[in-house]
């Protein structure tokens, strides 16, 4: 089946400090990838997307690359802020199975002043 | 434009009842996907409405049911609810197409504790 794995948190950086959050995926099929970000007591943001091989999805200062060769959508950013302490979800959809998305297991991330 | 608005926000319950959640979307938005949260599953996918039609389903148990309105507001059931339903569910809203990547919109959720 699709699967998508992420690495473990808890994150801890300091301010300014370059953040990578290592995610690899499992399909059958082309994926289109996701990031998505959910801060304290609410919902699921959607922080970028790629769509196909190649793809860069950026937003915020966060960049992913899809890479169909090694199955990944690694997540960075070159500069924290403690604002950016949340939890991050990897995830992927197919056409074939329409909008369901699967989610990675999310990575906890806490920016220190 | 307003956002997946999900009431209400928390709810208590008791072993063997039943709840409704109620997922207003984005309006213009077609699809309704529901989704459970859980610190030891993570992030599972309930099912999805498109034109009041279930048009996918994850692997929970007939317990867990939903429909949709003609509006596209949806709503969810639990019946028989057990300690290990003690969640958050979210909603997604999307335009519901078939383009790839199209990205969904999710509320704030709803958080249910079971006693």
């Amino acid at each position: 089946g699709n699967s998508v794995t992420q690495m473990e948190g808890p994150v801890t950086l300091s301010e300014e400090a370059f953040l990578t959050i290592n995610c690899t995926y499992t399909a059958t099929g082309y994926p289109s990838l996701f990031w998505y970000v959910q801060y304290p007591g609410e919902g699921l943001q959607l922080l970028l997307k790629a769509t196909k091989a190649d793809d860069k999805g950026s937003n915020k200062g966060f960049e992913a690359t899809y890479r169909k060769e090694t199955t990944s959508f690694h997540l960075e950013k070159g500069s924290v802020q403690v604002s950016d302490s949340a939890v991050y979800f990897c995830a992927l959809t197919l056409k074939a199975a329409g909008n369901k998305l699967t989610f990675g297991g999310g990575t906890r991330v806490l920016v220190k002043p | 434009k307003a956002g997946v608005t999900q009431t209400p926000r928390y709810l208590i319950k008791t072993r063997g009842q039943q709840v409704t959640l109620s997922c207003s979307p984005i309006s213009g938005h077609r699809s309704v996907s529901w989704y459970q949260q859980t610190p030891g599953q993570g992030l599972q996918f309930l099912f999805e409405y498109f034109s009041e039609t279930q048009r996918n389903k994850g692997n929970f148990p007939g317990r867990f049911s939903g429909r949709q309105f003609s509006n596209s507001r949806s709503e969810m059931n639990v019946s028989t609810l057990e300690l290990g339903d003690s969640a958050l569910y979210l909603c997604a809203s999307s335009l519901g197409g078939t383009a790839s990547g199209e990205p969904q919109h999710f509320g704030d959720g709803t958080r249910l504790s079971i006693l």
